[in-house]
Order: structure tokens, then C-alpha cells, then sequence
């Protein structure tokens, strides 16, 4: 079946510092991809996606392009701030014609300090 | 515009119990999903409804239901409450039925189960 994997955390940065999180996916066909951000006692946000190879999704200055060919849509930030801090979750969309559902990584806490 | 609402937010019942979440999409979304959020399982997806009908269930015993009514409202029901079933649940909307536009998530219902 799908899924995705997501690189281990907690991934602690300065702020200003430039932040990568790894996502891979396995998954038949060319799945729809997102990223999600979870703040504290909140709900999932969606931060980006990218419904085809090669798109780019940006918003608030996160970056993630979806990589056919190495089946990876890594997440990116040229510079983080502390407001950044929250856990993220890379997911595909498996749409089958009737029926759809994400499946999630496991989610990487990102920690920013001053 | 509203989001999705998602209540109560906080819940504690008793094992054996059970109990009934409800959803409430943002307006002019048919489909809804649940997903359940555990430190353990990570994000888990439970149902999909669309337009009253349970397009796609996830794996989780029989204790666990929904139902969708005409206004798109959702509702999941748990019976006969286990301790592993303490988890936040998150509801989910979307206006394409097939998710492409991402999924709108709410705050989610947390349970405790004592």
C-alpha cells in the first residue's frame, strides 16, 4: 500500500537558519502531495501541496517540489523563526476513482530557538 | 467563513462507554473525513463520506462508525470504549470530492478514555 516516510525528529535550528525535512513516498500511480503543519493543541493546517510532477507549492516562504523521479517532495525554508516551531506532516492523497483518503508520515517536530 | 467545527473539544468517558463526536464542514463541502491521532499510530484515517455515502473506511474495528447527513454534518460513533481508543480525533472537509484542493482540518475532539 502507500506511504510515506519522513525524516526522524526533533529538528532543532537558530533562527534564520535554512530548514530541510525530508518526505518520500511509495505509492502506484502519481499521488497528490501536501504538507501539513500542526501547532500545539491545534488541528492539521495545510501549508502546501503539489498535484502533479514537478509542481512547486509555496506558502510563507515554504518551499517543496514534487520529484517523480526520486519519489520525494522535501519540505524547505530559507530562513526559519522561532513562530516557525510546530510538528510537520508530509502526505499523499490515494484517489481511486470513488473514494480518497492521505496517508501521513509520522511527522517531524521542528524547534526553532533565538 | 467558518472552518470545520469539531465538538466538544475535550471528552473523558469511562471504558465500556460510549460516545459520539460530531463535525460540522465549512459550508458548500461534501466530503468528510475522519482521522484519529495517536503518539503512537500517528494520523490513522477512519472514514470518508461524500454526499451522505461512506466512500472508504479505514481499518478499525467495528466499534468505530459514522454517518453523514443531507447539510454534510458528520458524526463518529465509538462503543464499547477501550483505553487505546484515548486519541484526538480529527475531522476533515473538502470541497472536490476528490481531495486535489487539500483537505480542511479542524481543531479535533480529544478523548480520554479512563
Amino acid at each position: 500500500g502507500d506511504s510515506v516516510t519522513q525524516m526522524e525528529g526533533p529538528v532543532t535550528l537558530s533562527e534564520e537558519a535554512f530548514l530541510t525535512i525530508n518526505c518520500t513516498y511509495t505509492a502506484t500511480g502519481y499521488p497528490s502531495l501536501f504538507w501539513y503543519v500542526q501547532y500545539p493543541g491545534e488541528g492539521l493546517q495545510l501549508l502546501l501541496k503539489a498535484t502533479k510532477a514537478d509542481d512547486k507549492g509555496s506558502n510563507k516562504g515554504f518551499e517543496a517540489t514534487y520529484r517523480k523521479e526520486t519519489t520525494s517532495f522535501h519540505l524547505e525554508k530559507g530562513s526559519v523563526q522561532v513562530s516557525d516551531s510546530a510538528v510537520y506532516f508530509c502526505a499523499l492523497l490515494d484517489y481511486t476513482g470513488t473514494a480518497s483518503k492521505l496517508t501521513f508520515g509520522t511527522g517531524t517536530r521542528l524547534q526553532v530557538t533565538l | 467563513k467558518a472552518g470545520v467545527t469539531q465538538t466538544p473539544r475535550y471528552l473523558i468517558k469511562t471504558r465500556g462507554q460510549q460516545v459520539t463526536l460530531s463535525c460540522s464542514p465549512i459550508s458548500g463541502h461534501r466530503s468528510v473525513s475522519w482521522y484519529q491521532q495517536t503518539p503512537g499510530q500517528g494520523l490513522q484515517f477512519l472514514f470518508e463520506y461524500f454526499s451522505e455515502t461512506q466512500r472508504n473506511k479505514g481499518n478499525f474495528p467495528g466499534r468505530f462508525s459514522g454517518r453523514q447527513f443531507s447539510n454534510s454534518r458528520s458524526e463518529m460513533n465509538v462503543s464499547t470504549l477501550e483505553l487505546g481508543d484515548s486519541a484526538l480525533y480529527l475531522c476533515a472537509s473538502s470541497l472536490a470530492g476528490q481531495g486535489w484542493d487539500g483537505y480542511t482540518f479542524g481543531s479535533g475532539t480529544r478523548l480520554t478514555v479512563v
